[in-house]
C-alpha cells in the first residue's frame, strides 16, 4: 500500500471553478513532487519541491498552483481549468533530492475531468 | 521531452512464461528505475539500478543496464496474471528530475 494518500480520488469541475487537490504523506521525506498522466502516456513532471521550496516549475500554466504548508502536505490549486486539462494528477515523495538512488513513492493519484 | 523509449509498446503471454521489456535512454543518467501501474492506478516503485551496476535482482525480477549502450532491460519470470499492468523504465541525471520512458503494456494470460 502507498504511503503517499492523495484526496480527492474523482474530481468533475467546470472550467470557472477552483478546486485544490491535496496529497500528505508520514514517511518524514523532505521532496514532493505534482506529475500529471494522460491516458496511455508516461507520467509528466509539473513541480518539485524540497525543504518546502519549490525548486522545479516545469513550465506549467499559471491555472495550476502548488502549495506545500508543511512538510507532510502538498496542494495544487486548480483555477480556470481547461478541458484538455482533464488527466490523473500524481502526488509523489522521496528523502531528499539530492544524490542519485532516491526513490520515489507515488500516490494512487486524482482523476481529473474538467467540463 | 520523454528520456526513455521502451519496447515493446504491448507485450501478451501466458501465465509461466517470462516477460522482457527494454528501456533505451538518450543522456547519461545516475541512475534508473523501474515501474509498475495497475490501470487508472498510481505507480509502484519496483526495483532500482545504479549507473555502477550491471545487473539486479528482486524476487523473479531482474533487471539489467547497459550504459554504453544506454540500455536497461526487465525481465519478469514466471509471470502471473496479477503481473498484468504498464511497465515504464524512468531515469534521473544530478536530481531527482525523474523522466519516465513510453511504456510497455503487459498482458499475462490465465
Amino acid at each position: 500500500d502507498t504511503e503517499v494518500t492523495q484526496t480527492p480520488k474523482h474530481l468533475v469541475m467546470g472550467m470557472t471553478n477552483k478546486k485544490s487537490l491535496k496529497c500528505e504523506q508520514h514517511m518524514g521525506h523532505r521532496a514532493m513532487y505534482w506529475y500529471k498522466q494522460k491516458a496511455k502516456k508516461p507520467p509528466e513532471l509539473m513541480f518539485v519541491y524540497s525543504y518546502e521550496k519549490l525548486s522545479i516549475n516545469e513550465s506549467v500554466p499559471s491555472r495550476f498552483s502548488p502549495e506545500c504548508p508543511n512538510s507532510s502536505l502538498l496542494n495544487l490549486h486548480l483555477h480556470a481549468l481547461q478541458p484538455e486539462d482533464s488527466a490523473l494528477y500524481l502526488c509523489a515523495s522521496s528523502q531528499d533530492v539530492q544524490g542519485s538512488g532516491n526513490t520515489i513513492y507515488f500516490g494512487e493519484g486524482s482523476w481529473l475531468t474538467v467540463v | 521531452s520523454q528520456q526513455g523509449e521502451e519496447d515493446p509498446q504491448a507485450l501478451s503471454i501466458q501465465e509461466g512464461e517470462n516477460a522482457t521489456m527494454n528501456c533505451s535512454y538518450k543522456t547519461s543518467i545516475n541512475n534508473l528505475q523501474w515501474y509498475r501501474q495497475n490501470s487508472g492506478r498510481g505507480l509502484v516503485h519496483l526495483i532500482l539500478i545504479r549507473s555502477n551496476e550491471r545487473e539486479k535482482h528482486s524476487g523473479r525480477l531482474r533487471v539489467t543496464l547497459d550504459t554504453s549502450k544506454k540500455s536497461s532491460s526487465l525481465l519478469i519470470t514466471a509471470s502471473r496474471a496479477a503481473d498484468t499492468a504498464s511497465y515504464f523504465c524512468a531515469t534521473s541525471r544530478n536530481t531527482d528530475k525523474l523522466i519516465f520512458g513510453t511504456g510497455t503494456r503487459l498482458q499475462v494470460f490465465p
